[in-house]
């Protein structure tokens, strides 16, 4: 069965940086697209990227470009989202969810998601 | 990039219909024929219901049905089930720099 199992949960200081990892089982990683996704809390879907497996390719929302960055390792079958300059309003569950196409994206598994918290 | 516009609240008696808007522009929901929709339950994954527009993926009920008409897709709910009440959101694809856009979520209640 499909399982992406995220890193647990980070607690940071403003004007750090987090890594989180995403681990993909029970399908071929190469094979589909993976993006992330936040939610602060109480708070709607904010799309933040997404990355080729395959080639590494990367894509990410205009409002992250220069402190975001997702990279992979096909050998563990894992993607990372790496989030720098951290504020609090980067006080969010971060999730990742895998995409067959790359565009118009559907995606049909999630990650339990991840919540960083950033607080002096 | 702002997130599409989507109605707060969306509530309904059992057994009734609701439809739930989305709303964009012309680079996104009205330019592409890319737009899905998400249920959450509170605490939860989110959970694929529709996608392009009108698809649903194996497993999910055929009370859910979505549609497009220019700028606005609609999720369309029939015979509500208490199961039902949760946040949706819709998304869709976008030709701006920012490829992929969220609504705002709607929060459907079953009175």
């Amino acid at each position: 069965q499909v399982q992406l199992v995220q890193s647990g949960a980070e607690v940071k200081k403003p004007g750090a940086s987090v890594k989180v990892s995403c681990k993909a089982s029970g399908y071929t990683f190469t094979s589909y697209f993976m993006h992330w996704v936040r939610q602060a809390p109480g708070q709607g879907l904010e799309w933040m990227g997404l990355i080729n497996p395959n080639s590494g390719s990367t894509n990410y929302a205009q409002k992250f470009q220069g402190r975001i960055t997702m990279t992979r390792d096909t050998s563990t079958s894992t993607v990372y989202m790496e989030l720098s300059s951290l504020r609090s309003e980067d006080t969010a569950a971060y999730f990742c969810a895998r995409d067959q196409r790359g565009f118009g994206a559907h995606l049909d598994y999630w990650g339990l998601g991840t919540l960083v918290t950033v607080s002096s | 990039q702002s997130a599409l516009t989507q109605p707060a609240s969306v509530s309904g008696s059992p057994g009734q219909s609701i439809t739930i808007s989305c709303t964009g522009t012309s680079s996104d929901v009205g330019g592409y024929n890319y737009v899905s929709w998400y249920q959450q339950h509170t605490g939860k994954t989110p959970k694929l219901m529709i996608y392009d527009v009108s698809n649903r993926p194996s497993g999910v009920s055929n009370r859910f049905s979505g549609s497009k008409s220019g700028d606005t897709a609609s999720l369309t709910i029939s015979g509500l089930q208490a199961e039902d009440e949760a946040d949706y959101y819709c998304s869709s694809y976008s030709s701006s720099s920012t490829l992929e856009v969220f609504g705002t979520g709607t929060k459907v209640t079953v009175l």
